[in-house]
């Protein structure tokens, strides 16, 4: 079982719609919680981060945290066809510790 | 501010051969790390380099390897291709101990014949 699970999609929605992505996790000892954006043929952009459980907002997107469930959402309102990426969301421990990856779940945003 | 560079941008190897990737970092970062991304296995955790010592490293044979230079670029060889080794090499850098916040390179793309 790989410690980060997220379900590869693809997700197609219109333009417009909120976007819900999600990823589950099984390490108890993950504190940091990442979302990361990679268009095709680069490398992956780093969204936004939170620390432990709770809610981070920035513009459209919003990542929110559940430690009790494991449970690891981003949210992005009014979503542009400029969205369509793979999302990718990550975990580590500590600040110092390796980032384990989710294997990205691919959305087309359809004009 | 430059960001994460990576060369070269492609490269076309066969079986048994090795090859050599470079990376440099943010100016300022100071830990390197890479990974392996695939189409099945998505991103997989290489090794990270700081200071010029491996502080973490991931679940890969010992034909992958790296080093870090005093300036904190980083190169990772790998020797001994195989068909499997095909994939795109992304290096990520950090500021000291904010693996939170790693910055990706646009990767190198490797397939091997």
């Amino acid at each position: 079982q790989k410690e980060v699970e997220q379900d590869p999609g693809p997700l197609s929605v219109p333009e417009g719609a909120i976007v819900s992505l999600n990823c589950t996790y099984s390490n108890s000892a993950f504190q940091y919680f990442m979302w990361y954006r990679q268009y095709s043929r680069k490398g992956p952009e780093l969204l936004m981060y939170t620390y432990s459980s709770g809610n981070k907002e920035d513009g459209r997107f919003t990542a929110q945290v559940d430690k009790s469930s494991k449970y690891i959402s981003l949210f992005i309102r009014d979503s542009q066809p400029s969205d369509s990426a793979t999302y990718l969301c990550a975990a580590l421990s500590g600040g110092y510790q390796k980032v384990t990856f989710g294997t990205g779940t691919k959305l087309q945003v359809i004009p | 501010k430059a960001g994460v560079t990576q060369t070269p941008r492609y490269l076309i190897k066969t079986r048994g051969q090795q090859v050599t990737l470079s990376c440099s970092p943010i100016s300022g970062h100071r830990s390197v790390s890479w990974y392996q991304q695939t189409p099945g296995q998505g991103l997989q955790f290489l090794f990270e380099y700081f200071s010029e010592t491996q502080r973490n490293k991931g679940n890969f044979p010992g034909r992958f390897s790296g080093r870090q230079f005093s300036n904190s670029r980083s190169e990772m060889n790998v020797s001994t291709l195989e068909l499997g080794d095909s994939a795109l090499y992304l290096c990520a850098s950090s500021f000291r101990t904010n693996n939170n916040e790693q910055f990706f390179g646009p990767g190198t793309r490797l397939t091997v014949l």
